[in-house]
């Protein structure tokens, strides 16, 4: 099975500030033929199911605004969450659909600092 | 509007049984995988099962193989998790989720009903 590591556990941010998380995957996730990543991030608020922020390791989802922002290639991904907004705080997880069993990384606790 | 509605959840004892159910609307059902996903208590996603769109292929984690089945039934526009021999680390609320693209084997989950919880205890 493919593990994904995220780092770190949890970050408080200034609100205006750049947050940062990284995600490792065991394996690559990166398929030859087609040149994607199969790797997707979520943000999950209290008491709400998730919601898809950026799949294909990079391409934003519709109606998401474009302070979130995924990059990374292989095993090593990274989200991006520019000038940190009070309705960010949420935990935020990747998750790999390079093949079954699809798995998701531990999370990510956002703060406001 | 694109929508996933889930019931069936409920208490139910160890060894017990349960049929999940996943209604879907807005869109055409029969063009996209389907997942089940679940979260326990204070814990992280977990993902659980899913089924191609005809319902031909279908994937299980490792804990639920040979107690869980999904399934389908494109004409009535659901999906299903039939739960058996349930184990306390089973208990979760079950989301169950949809593809954001359908030409795609797998692309990640656009759509996400608000979960049903299982609670598996004596």
């Amino acid at each position: 099975d493919i593990v994904l590591t995220q780092s770190p556990d949890s970050l408080a941010v200034s609100l205006g500030e750049r947050a940062t998380i990284n995600c490792k995957s065991s394996q690559s996730v990166l398929y030859s033929s087609n040149n994607k990543n199969y790797l997707a991030w979520y943000q999950q608020k209290p008491g709400q199911p998730p919601k898809l922020l950026i799949y294909w390791a990079s391409t934003r989802e519709s109606g998401v605004t474009d302070r979130f922002s995924g990059s990374g290639s292989g095993t090593d991904f990274t989200l991006t969450i520019n000038s940190l907004q009070a309705e960010d705080v949420a935990v935020y997880y990747c998750q790999q659909y390079y093949y079954a069993p699809l798995t998701f990384g531990g999370g990510t606790k956002v703060e406001i600092k | 509007e694109v929508q996933l509605v889930e019931s069936g959840g409920g208490l139910v004892q160890p060894g017990g049984s349960l049929r999940l159910s996943c209604a879907a609307s807005g869109f055409t059902f029969s063009r996209y995988w389907m997942s089940w996903v679940r979260q326990a208590p204070g814990k992280g996603l977990e993902w659980v099962a899913n089924i191609k769109k005809d319902g031909s292929e279908k994937y299980y984690v490792d804990s639920v193989k040979g107690r869980f089945t999904i399934s389908r039934d494109n004409a009535k526009n659901s999906l299903y998790l039939q739960m058996n021999s349930l184990r306390a680390e089973d208990t979760a609320v079950y989301y169950c989720a949809r593809e954001t693209e359908d030409y795609q084997i797998w692309s990640g989950y656009g759509c996400w009903g608000q979960g049903t919880l299982v609670t598996v205890s004596s």
